[in-house]
Parts: C-alpha cells; sequence; structure tokens
C-alpha cells in the first residue's frame, strides 16, 4: 500500500538553527501538506501547496517557513531559525479528493 | 476560518460496547467530513469520510452520521475491541478535501 513516508524521525537542533524536514508524499497525489502536533495538543494545518505553489497557509506559517519541491518526489519544510517553541511533530500529508494521507511525522526538539 | 469542537475529550468503554463521538463545525461550506485514528507515535490515519450529499455512511464496525442543517457529525463504533483504543479527530475541511481543521481528539480507551 502506498504511502507518505518522512526523514529524519527524530531532529534535535539548537535554537536558532535552520532545519529542513522531508517527505516524500504518494505518487499520484497533487497536494501535499504540513502539519504540526505539539505534544498532546491537536493537528494544526501549515500549509498546503498545489501545481508547485503554496495554495493556502497558516497564522502558524510565518516568514520563518518556507516549502519546496526540488525536484518530482521530494517535499521540504525549512524553519530558517528555530525556536524553543517549534518543537513538536511535523507531519506530511497528501492527497486527491478526499482526505489527507499522513507520514509518521518527524519529531523535531529544539534545544 | 472553520471552527470545530469535538466531544468528548476522553471516552472510556468496555470491550464489546459502542463508542460514539461528536463533531460540531461552523462554516457551512464544509461539504466533506474525514474521521482520523491516531495511535501512540504514528501519524493520524483516515478511517472513513463523508460527503455532504450523504447522511450516513458505515464501514464495517465503524459509521458516520451527518446532519447538516444542525452541523454536527459523530462517529459510532460498535463491537469495540482494545485495539480500537486511541486518539480520535474529527477534521472539517474548507473546498481543499486535505486540508483540515482538526478538533481537539479524543482519546478512546476500550477496557478487555
Amino acid at each position: 500500500e502506498p504511502e507518505v513516508t518522512q526523514t529524519p524521525s527524530h531532529q534535535v537542533t539548537q535554537m536558532g538553527q535552520e532545519v529542513i524536514l522531508r517527505c516524500v508524499p504518494i505518487s499520484n497525489h497533487l497536494y501535499f501538506y504540513w502539519y504540526r502536533q505539539i505534544l498532546g495538543q491537536k493537528v494544526e494545518f501549515l500549509v498546503s501547496f498545489y501545481n508547485n505553489e503554496i495554495s493556502e497557509k497558516s497564522e502558524i506559517f510565518d516568514d520563518q517557513f518556507s516549502v519546496e519541491r526540488p525536484d518530482g518526489s521530494n517535499f521540504t519544510l525549512k524553519i530558517r531559525s528555530t525556536k524553543l517553541e517549534d518543537s513538536a511533530m511535523y507531519f506530511c500529508a497528501s492527497s486527491t479528493d478526499r482526505g489527507a494521507f499522513f507520514g509518521q511525522g518527524t519529531r523535531l526538539t529544539v534545544v | 476560518g472553520e471552527n470545530v469542537e469535538q466531544h468528548p475529550s476522553t471516552l472510556s468503554v468496555q470491550e464489546g460496547d459502542s463508542a460514539v463521538i461528536k463533531c460540531t463545525y461552523s462554516d457551512s461550506a464544509s461539504n466533506y467530513f474525514p474521521w482520523y485514528k491516531q495511535e501512540l507515535g504514528k501519524g493520524p490515519q483516515l478511517i472513513i469520510d463523508i460527503r455532504s450529499n450523504v447522511g450516513e455512511k458505515k464501514d464495517q464496525r465503524i459509521a458516520v452520521t451527518l446532519n447538516k442543517t444542525a452541523k454536527h457529525f459523530s462517529l459510532h463504533i460498535t463491537e469495540t475491541q482494545p485495539e480500537d483504543s486511541a486518539v480520535y479527530f474529527c477534521a472539517a475541511p474548507g473546498l481543499d478535501a486535505g486540508k483540515s481543521t482538526f478538533g481537539d481528539g479524543t482519546t478512546l480507551t476500550v477496557k478487555p
């Protein structure tokens, strides 16, 4: 069964450093997303991406965040200068015309 | 934007009993309602969804009902099993089915 894969599974970074979270969406999906889940809280939408551009973003997705689809398979989330409050699980997802299919997530810990 | 409220926040049932989780939403334009199951350490998994042109959808032990007039939808799990224990999220996307506003989640515990 096709699945969304994310790397790394766990990333520890110093405050102020840049991190790149990587995702390989399901191959025939056209819509891509990043979500965030702070420990014990609900899943929050960050950004959606379609046709090589951002289609929608939330208030959380400020200038520190960027997304890119550098080739035909990868989809990345970059946080330019991490803050302690960026510590969370980050989920990549992709979809066609149904709900999103999520990856296993990257646990980002900012110290 | 969309506002989704989910109840209860925790639910404990005996194995074999039924479990019901309810959600309300605010945006009357929403027309697609997925439910996700999240097990510990994993990403949310789409388990069932419903579109606004139907009132009920069933998949084995799981069913979802939708009342568009009242703007609420519910997840029903019958004959619960211990492996049903997880956090369940309702969601209400806008026009983009994958972009969702999630409810706060319900932690379901099924006791053997």
